[in-house]
């Protein structure tokens, strides 16, 4: 899998749309970028994913260029509830049998009220 | 839905003793369900891949005999510390691949285990 790269730490201002940057120079035509997200002391919560498209959800947005060699998270109204670590993997879609997930360090969201 | 639940979710044993921790989908199955390994400010590792019906797979450095997993059906997967040290002493969390879905992982709140 490609590997990603994340700033180590980010602050926002609650209410304000958070835009997390991650950049998977190296990722191949069958990979997809995925966001989880460990907030302290708990499991890590699927977010979205996606291939070339931009996708949307409940949850967030994700922006991928057009190259596919970085893309951006987005909490469109971030609130306090959002500060967490969010980890940007990039990973092939298979159905049935896959590769467990390798986590980087992520990029730590501290969400200022 | 896609819900995963882990038991117990925090432990305290003795030296030497063996820890079991559950890992269940409540809502799904899974054919697939994976293990990992989080020590303070450090991130998820992977241990195991879990496949029901058969040998688990391990990571490398991850001692099989010491860390024993059976998925013996598609909505359960064990996983049993055996002869625990103060060094196994971590966050332990698994994830259930749903039968037929397309990688989206759900991960269990985590079992904090802490040997004395």
């Amino acid at each position: 899998d490609a590997k990603t790269t994340q700033p180590p730490s980010m602050d926002c201002a609650e209410g304000r749309a958070a835009n997390l940057p991650c950049n998977h120079s190296t990722i191949s035509g069958n990979e997809y970028v995925y966001w989880y997200r460990q907030i302290h002391s708990q499991g890590p919560q699927y977010i979205i994913h996606g291939l070339k498209n931009n996708e949307t959800n409940e949850m967030a947005s994700l922006i991928i260029t057009e190259d596919r060699k970085s893309s951006t998270l987005i909490l469109p109204h971030a609130t306090l509830r959002d500060t967490a670590v969010y980890y940007c993997i990039a990973l092939r879609r298979m159905g049935g049998g896959a590769d467990g997930l390798t986590f980087g360090k992520g990029t730590h969201l501290i969400i200022q009220p | 839905g896609a819900v995963v639940s882990q038991h117990p979710s925090w432990v305290i044993c003795k030296s030497g003793t063996s820890v079991k921790i559950e890992c269940r989908s409540l809502d799904f199955q899974a054919t697939t369900m994976f293990w990992y390994r989080q020590f303070p400010k450090q991130s998820l590792m992977l241990m195991a891949t879990s496949n029901e019906g058969s040998k688990a797979t391990y990571e490398q450095g991850v001692e099989k005999d010491k860390f024993l997993i059976n998925h013996a059906s598609l909505t359960l997967s064990t996983l049993t510390v055996t002869s625990a040290h103060p060094e196994d002493s971590s966050f332990y969390i698994c994830s259930a691949l749903q039968t037929g879905g397309y990688n989206e992982q759900f991960f269990g709140p985590g079992t904090r285990l802490t040997v004395l």
